[in-house]
């Protein structure tokens, strides 16, 4: 099965700062990976696909990149409703599955 | 807009059997590939099948391969999964999932499935 690695586990950021979460894949996985948002007591949201392929919908403060097999989620000019769980999933090969998480608090 | 209503979670002893079901509405059922996705409680994601949207293929994750059967019915618009020989590792929210492809891209908001003596 492929693993996802994210890092950090956790941040805490300023309302206006930007963040970057990484997604490492313990084998490539082209550019077949996705972001997930997920606030508390709330469904997840899909945020990217395709590595950096917004979702309609998704404001542009959301940006993905790839470089083989580490991949980032950017978020940009944070405010407070940015604060959630973020998860990667790779969709290249089955079984599919997720990083572990990374919880966004906002200062 | 895309509904996807999950129902069948209850409490129910190890070994047990129980099937979850989903209501889809806002789209054409027949056209998307279907996922489930699981999330104990305190936890985080697990993807655990999915089906195209013929039928034609499923899969499963490696902890209820054997276990779980996932199934459609494309004139009801309803989603189900079986699932048989229950334990505690199985406990947590069931998502509802639709896909493009191997995309998840709308989630429903869960069914509790609670397996405890």
């Amino acid at each position: 099965d492929i693993q996802m690695t994210q890092s950090p586990s956790s941040l805490s950021a300023s309302v206006g700062d930007t963040v970057t979460i990484t997604c490492r894949a313990s084998q490539g996985i082209s550019n077949f990976l996705a972001w997930f948002q997920q606030k508390p007591g709330k469904a997840p949201k899909s945020l990217i696909y395709a590595a950096s392929s917004l979702q309609s919908g998704v404001p542009s403060k959301f940006s993905g990149s790839a470089s083989r097999i580490d991949f980032t989620l950017t978020i940009s000019n944070l405010q407070p409703e940015d604060s959630a769980t973020y998860y990667c999933q790779q969709y290249d090969s089955y079984p599919i599955t997720f990083g572990q998480g990374t919880r966004l608090e906002i200062k | 807009e895309v509904q996807l209503v999950e129902s069948g979670g209850v409490v129910v002893q190890p070994g047990g059997s129980l099937r979850l079901s989903c209501a889809a509405s806002g789209f054409k059922f027949d056209e998307f590939t279907m996922h489930w996705v699981r999330q104990p409680p305190g936890k985080g994601l697990e993807w655990v099948s999915l089906i195209s949207w013929g039928s034609d293929y499923r899969h499963y994750g490696d902890s209820v391969k054997g276990r779980f059967t996932i199934s459609r019915d494309n004139k009801k618009n309803s989603l189900e999964l079986q699932m048989n020989s229950l334990t505690t590792e199985d406990t947590g929210l069931y998502y509802c999932v639709r896909g493009d492809g191997y995309i998840l891209t709308d989630w429903g908001q869960g069914t509790l499935v609670t397996v405890s003596s």
